[in-house]
This record gives C-alpha cells, sequence and structure tokens, in this order.
C-alpha cells in the first residue's frame, strides 16, 4: 500500500463550473477525512466517513459540495458552481480508528478563475 | 473553528539549534498530535501524546502535555535544514481532528 492517493494534483476551472476530486484512502483504513486548508491557516475540516457512512458535516460544507464514499473504499468530493472562494488546497486522509493519527495525502489544489 | 493556538507563528533557527513551539487548545482532550507540513504538500503524522502522558519522544522529537494548563510543546533538537517546514497541532474534537493554525520554522545552514 502506497499511502493516501488524491487526483488530480491541481485542477484549474472557471468560475461557476463542477469539479471532482478522488482519493483512495489506506485500504485498512475504514475512517476517511476531508479537509480544506487555505494559504497560511490550517486544515479546516469538512467531512468524515465510517465505511461508506458519512457520520459528519461541518457547516463550511454549503449545498454545493458533496462527498461520498461507496462501499466504502475510495471517496469523491464535489464541488458545483464553482466560485472564488472555493479556491484552496484540498486534503484528505485515513485512520483506522479515533484513537490514530491521520495518514493525509498530497492534496489537490484547485484554482477557480 | 480552530481550536488549537501554536506559538510562535514563526520561528527562525540556525541548524544545529532546538527549536520550540507550543500549542494551546480550550477543550478536553483524548489525545493530541503533532504534524509537520512541506511547502504545497499533505500533512505528516509526526507524534501522538494521549491525555493520560505527560511526555513523549521520538527520535529528535520531544512532546510534552499539560492537561492542566491545556497546552502543549514540540521539542525538535539538533534541527536540520530538512526540518524546515510548517508544523500543526490537531486535538481531538469528537469524530475528527481540530488543527491549529501552525508555526512556520526556518532552519537556516
Amino acid at each position: 500500500d502506497t499511502g493516501v492517493s488524491q487526483n488530480p494534483r491541481h485542477k484549474i476551472t472557471k468560475r461557476g463550473q463542477n469539479v471532482t476530486f478522488r482519493c483512495d484512502p489506506i485500504s485498512e483504513h475504514n475512517r476517511l477525512y476531508w479537509y480544506r486548508q487555505t494559504l497560511g491557516q490550517g486544515p479546516e475540516f469538512l467531512t468524515y466517513f465510517q465505511n461508506e457512512a458519512q457520520l459528519e458535516k461541518s457547516r463550511l460544507l454549503s449545498d454545493r459540495f458533496s462527498a461520498e464514499r461507496p462501499k466504502g473504499s475510495f471517496s469523491t468530493l464535489e464541488i458545483q458552481r464553482t466560485e472564488q472562494g472555493d479556491s484552496a488546497m484540498y486534503l484528505c486522509a485515513s485512520s483506522p480508528s479515533n484513537r490514530d493519527g491521520y495518514t493525509f495525502g498530497s492534496g489537490t489544489r484547485l484554482t477557480v478563475v | 473553528s480552530q481550536q488549537g493556538e501554536e506559538d510562535p507563528q514563526a520561528l527562525s533557527i540556525q541548524e544545529g539549534e532546538n527549536a520550540t513551539m507550543n500549542c494551546s487548545y480550550k477543550t478536553s482532550i483524548n489525545n493530541l498530535q503533532w504534524y509537520r507540513q512541506n511547502s504545497g504538500r499533505g500533512l505528516v503524522h509526526l507524534i501522538l501524546i494521549r491525555s493520560n502522558e505527560r511526555e513523549k519522544h521520538s527520535g529528535r522529537l520531544r512532546v510534552t502535555l499539560d492537561t492542566s494548563k491545556k497546552s502543549s510543546s514540540l521539542l525538535i533538537t539538533a534541527s536540520r535544514a530538512a526540518d524546515t517546514a510548517s508544523y500543526f497541532c490537531a486535538t481531538d474534537g469528537g469524530n475528527k481532528l481540530v488543527f491549529g493554525a501552525g508555526t512556520i520554522l526556518r532552519v537556516k545552514s
């Protein structure tokens, strides 16, 4: 297992377009997290899955954002009708339990122009 | 919201010196974790300290936790240029970790 994989690494999109990011967690980890990070700030929690169930969503996750984790494996994060304020690094992480550290992917950097 | 707050915001030291970063938090925790992030990359887990532990070591890293003061410190001994990165503390907020804004460490060679 090579760790948490995120695709694409970079995405430039025009305002109003939809984008989808993918995260492949470590296969043994049943917990998967999405975070957003802007320049100079720490990661901000977006949502959390345990297996295929989405158990928590941040208020940051507006109705333009949706995340799925079909069959408890990979996850996708979709942003509809992107806005310039959505420009950020989107980080995915996985962990085997809530008593362990997270393994992060390298992130997807989104730029909305 | 970010529960942990790191101090200082930025730190610049010479190679070989020790670097100390502090983290304060607001609510009770089960564990506190420290992560490193190189520019433009994902975060790397460094060390986890549980609420019933007071000190933990991992290589050149030493973490302390004072639950009565709701604070933690990360000490990096004999720093190297490769330690240049941002360092974040994170506390467990129920189902997820809550990160602070981080300390930017620059180690000059």
